[in-house]
Parts: C-alpha cells; sequence; structure tokens
C-alpha cells in the first residue's frame, strides 16, 4: 500500500526551540506539499516542491522553511518555534504536472508549542 | 485565480438521511475536481474524483458528477451512516492556478450523523 509517512502523530515544543516535521513518500512522487490546518481556516500551503532540491512558498511561507534533499523526504522546519505556530500540519505528495491523480496525504503531526 | 465554494457546516443528519454537500468552483480550462474525506484525528483521503464533464466520480455510496455548466460538483449519499461522520473537502486541480498540479481546496463541511 502506497504511503505517505509524517514521523510524529503527536509533538510538544517549547517556544524559541527548532523544530523538525519529517515527511516520507514511497510512490517515487515529483511533487510534494506542506499545509497547517486551522479550525474555520481550512488547509494552508505553506510551502512545495515539484523536484529535489526546488521548493516554491506557498500561502503562508512566514516562519517555516523546509529542505527536500532526496525525492522521497520532504522536511518543514520551523525556525524558531511560536505559540500560533501552534496546529495541525499535513504532508501531502502527488504524481505528474497536471494534478489529475490527486494528492495522497499523511496522516497529520499535531504540534503544540508551550 | 482558481476558487472552491462548499456550503458552510457543521451538517447534522440522522442515520439514514439523504446528504448533499454543494460544492462549486471557479477555474479557467478543464480542472479534475476532487472530494476528500478527513476523519477525526487523521489526514485527507480521497474519496472520489472526475476528470472531466460530465463524469461521475463514485465511492462507499458517495457520488458527485462533473457539471461544467453550472461549474458544480455536489457530494450526494442516499443513506448516511454514522461513520461517515467526518469532515468533507472540495478540491480541483489543473486549472489556471500557481501550478496546473496543485489543488486548490474548499473550506470543508463537518458533518455529523446521530444514531
Amino acid at each position: 500500500d502506497v504511503k505517505v509517512t509524517q514521523s510524529s502523530r503527536y509533538l510538544v515544543k517549547r517556544t524559541g526551540e527548532k523544530v523538525f516535521l519529517e515527511c516520507v513518500q514511497d510512490m517515487d512522487h515529483e511533487n510534494m506539499f506542506w499545509y497547517r490546518q486551522d479550525p474555520g481556516l481550512g488547509l494552508r500551503l505553506i510551502y512545495f516542491s515539484y523536484d529535489v532540491k526546488m521548493k516554491e512558498k506557498g500561502d503562508i511561507p512566514e516562519g517555516y522553511s523546509v529542505s527536500r534533499e532526496k525525492k522521497e523526504r520532504f522536511s518543514l522546519i520551523l525556525e524558531s518555534a511560536s505559540t500560533n505556530q501552534t496546529s495541525m500540519y499535513l504532508c501531502a505528495s502527488s504524481f505528474g504536472d497536471r494534478g489529475n491523480y490527486g494528492y495522497t496525504f499523511g496522516s497529520g503531526t499535531r504540534l503544540t508549542v508551550v | 485565480g482558481d476558487s472552491v465554494t462548499q456550503m458552510e457546516g457543521p451538517v447534522t443528519l440522522s442515520e439514514e438521511a439523504c446528504l448533499t454537500i454543494n460544492c462549486t468552483y471557479t477555474a479557467t480550462g478543464y480542472p479534475s475536481l476532487f472530494w476528500y474525506v478527513q476523519y477525526p484525528g487523521e489526514g485527507l483521503q480521497l474519496l472520489l474524483k472526475a476528470t472531466k464533464a460530465d463524469d461521475k466520480g463514485s465511492n462507499k455510496g458517495f457520488e458527485a458528477t462533473y457539471r461544467k455548466e453550472t461549474t458544480s460538483f455536489h457530494l450526494e449519499k442516499g443513506s448516511v451512516q454514522v461513520s461517515d461522520s467526518a469532515v468533507y473537502f472540495c478540491a480541483l486541480s489543473g486549472g489556471s492556478g500557481a501550478g496546473s498540479y496543485q489543488l486548490t481546496f474548499g473550506k470543508g463541511t463537518k458533518l455529523s450523523v446521530i444514531p
């Protein structure tokens, strides 16, 4: 069964910490995405990548960075965590350049910053 | 740019009731349309999709028809179960957005089914 795996389901971090959220897919997909999900705001795109070492800003990149050193792994980095980054983070991947196949999502990481 | 508008929730139904969640879209070109479902505490799962006008996607008793003339993709089910309680997202791809491979999501509709 094809999968997108996020390394942690729940994380609690302190304000100011550097936080790494890891995402791995086993489908050889070119495209990978990071979203955050908050009540009433739906899904908001943080960053995406369409190839190894390539990255593009989404709608809300401030306070985040990403790394894609290998095709299967896409990491989201919170350089200095703040309480307003408490959220559900969702990773997704997709195949091809038309999006007709949709996304495959991971199970999500619920991050709490205290 | 592309956009997806879906009915505000929450929606509460009794078991075996009929479900319709409205979804309309704005896009140029010929987008593909999707419905995703998110069960509590989980990520999103693809429920069904349609890639061209008049196509009907179906899965687990849910259906949606791609209506280009009304730019709609309404989700329907004839008889809901408690296990259908979840958040449902309408989405499109392949439109005129920043990347045609990106999905544009609606804000989601929470469905609660009571016994």
